[in-house]
């Protein structure tokens, strides 16, 4: 079984300052790791993933999150956010060796980036 | 590609009635699955199919929640009867075979009265 901590359920900061939203997982298996976002009345958009390579992996948008197999954490990071990246962040893992595509989320964690 | 398809956006309907959701996932994705998000429970998995055919419905919440998926394109989701506690925005969302990456439909908002 698989499980996601989200440690934070929401965030307050400024805009242009850094942020750092965590997650830690546990799983007993190699495991794949997502992050979506999900904007105020809209579905949950992928943000980013880690699949294998490089364990630090970015998305367009700025944001980026390593995978830190010892620590099993998944950490999202922004060295500068902007009004626009208000929103839920949710991070997610599966089963690597699992056909069956489920994925187990985090409880989200609520980005709120204030003028 | 239009992307997952859900209808309706938004579903208002009284207590004991029944109600159904539908979707449309992304052409040639081989998963399918739906998902209930609440204030107090989060994203919760209800039910998930593979080429048409359920795999895990653990996380249906009872009886009263059904779900079929009778072609590769359309999938519904039924509550009946419905009840107050079953308001909840409800997601649909497919994958492909590799990746595991899901993607999301705008999801639909029911409110029961």
């Amino acid at each position: 079984a698989q499980s996601v901590t989200q440690l934070d359920s929401q965030v307050p900061v400024f805009e242009e300052a850094p942020v750092e939203l965590r997650c830690n997982y546990s799983s007993s298996v190699s495991v794949y790791l997502f992050w979506y976002v999900q904007y105020p009345n809209q579905g949950l958009q992928l943000l980013l993933k880690y699949l294998s390579g490089s364990t630090l992996v970015e998305s367009i948008n700025g944001f980026e999150a390593e995978f830190n197999k010892s620590q099993t954490s998944f950490h999202l990071r922004k060295p500068s956010v902007h009004i626009s990246d208000t929103a839920e962040y949710f991070c997610a893992v599966s089963d690597r060796w699992n056909a069956g595509n489920m994925l187990t989320f985090g409880g989200g964690t609520r980005l709120m980036v204030k003028p | 590609d239009a992307g997952v398809i859900q209808s309706p956006r938004h579903e208002v309907t009284e207590m004991g009635q029944e109600v159904t959701l539908r979707c449309k996932p992304i052409s040639g994705h081989d998963y399918l699955f739906w998902y209930r998000q609440t204030m107090m429970r989060g994203l919760e998995l209800l039910i998930y199919f593979n080429n048409n055919v359920p795999i895990d419905d653990s996380g249906m919440p009872e009886d009263r929640f059904s779900a079929k998926m009778p072609n590769a394109s359309f999938s519904t989701l039924k509550i009946q009867p419905s009840e107050p506690r079953d308001s909840a925005v409800y997601f649909c969302a497919s994958a492909g075979k590799t990746g595991n990456e899901q993607f999301f439909g705008p999801g639909t908002r029911l409110t029961v009265l």
